[in-house]
Parts: structure tokens; sequence; C-alpha cells
């Protein structure tokens, strides 16, 4: 059936190193793929998304790119900043309106 | 204020109480679910709601009771509780699109402890 694999955390990098938090995926056919952030204390938040192959998403200095041949979409930023520490899902479509949700990373950003 | 609420925001029973844990949402939105949020395993869906007097079980729906007699009311129930309830709850909704995948919109959760 369909899913999502991510990296196992947690992830911890000091202020302005570069971020990658792989994600893998399952599915028919080629759905859109998104990733979810959940900060401290608070419910997920959608992060960004991409709805065919080759497709960039990006929002707030994160990107990931739809690649379906090595059925990935790793979310990758430049330069991270305390701000940034939080959970992050991948999370691929299902019927109903519904998600299939990675288990989350956790990354930490130390000054 | 519009968006999603959830409440109690924190919630301590025994095992044996029922409990229920509200969600309202202020947008309309056709779709709700509920999932929990345990170590180790992400999110898991409980129960589902494609719309007033329209739900169905989710991946873990087994202690749980749910109903949606209200589009912007989604109350999920513990019947009878146990430890292996102990988790975060949280509620989402979603609009319903076409073709597409809609975002879904995630309430503050609602950390529930079973001594």
């Amino acid at each position: 059936g369909d899913s999502v694999t991510q990296m196992e955390g947690p992830v911890t990098l000091s202020e302005e190193a570069f971020l990658t938090i792989n994600c893998t995926y399952t599915a028919t056919g080629y759905p859109s793929l998104f990733w979810y952030v959940q900060y401290p204390g608070e419910g997920l938040q959608l992060l960004l998304k991409a709805t065919k192959a080759d497709d960039k998403g990006s929002n707030k200095g994160f990107e990931a790119t739809y690649r379906k041949e090595t059925t990935s979409f790793h979310l990758e930023k430049g330069s991270v900043q305390v701000s940034d520490s939080a959970v992050y899902f991948c999370a691929l479509p299902n019927t109903g309106n519904q998600f299939y949700f990675g288990t989350g990373t956790s990354l930490t950003v130390i000054p | 204020d519009a968006g999603i609420t959830q409440s109690p925001r924190y919630k301590i029973t025994e095992t044996g109480r029922q409990v229920t844990l509200m969600c309202h949402q202020t947008w309309s939105h056709s779709y709700m679910f509920w999932y929990r949020q345990d170590l180790g395993h992400g999110l898991r869906l409980i129960y589902y709601s494609a719309a007033a007097d329209i739900t169905d079980k989710g991946e873990v729906p087994d202690g749980y009771v749910v109903s949606r007699s209200k589009t912007e009311n989604f109350p999920l129930t513990l019947e009878s509780a146990t430890r292996s309830q102990t988790s975060v709850y949280f509620c989402a909704s979603s609009q319903r699109q076409g073709q597409g995948y809609n975002e879904q919109f995630f309430g503050p959760g609602t950390r529930l402890t079973v001594l």
C-alpha cells in the first residue's frame, strides 16, 4: 500500500548549518506530496507542497523537489535558525482527504 | 476566533473513566479528523468524518467513539480509558475539493494522561 518513510531523528545542528531531511514514498500514480511542521506545543501546519513530478515546493527558506525517479521528496534548507527547531513530517495524500504521515523528524538548532 | 480549537488542552483521568475531547472549527470544512501522536509512531488516524452524520474508522479506532451532529463539532470519546490511551490528541479539518487534496488544518492538541 501507499506509505512514506522519513529519516530517523533526532537531528541536532548548529545555527546556519545546512539541513536535509530525507523522505521517500511508495504510491500508486503520482500524488501530491507535502511537508508539515510542528513547533513545540502546537499542532501541525503545512510547510510546503508539490503537486507533480519535478515540482519544487518552497516556503520560509525550505525547499523540497518531487523526484519520481527516486520516489523522494527531501526537505532542505541552506541555513537553519534556532526558530526552525521543530518536528517535520512528510505526508502523502490518501482517499477521503486523508494523509499518510511519516513518523516525524525532530530538529534542534543550537546557537 | 476563527480557526480550529480543542478542549481541554490538558486532561488527567483514571483508568475506566469516560472522557470526551472536544473539537470545534469555524470554517465549515467538510472533513474532520482525529489523530493521536505517540513517540515512535508519528500521527495515527483514529476516526474521520466527511460531513455531518458521516464518520469512518481510521487506523486505530478501538476504544474510541465519535459523533458529528453539526459540521463544526467533532467530539472524540474514550468510553473506558486505558493507560495505553495516554497520548496527545490532535483534531484537524480540511475542505472538500474535487480532484485535489487539500491542506489539513490542525488544532493545538489535547494532552491526555490516563493513570
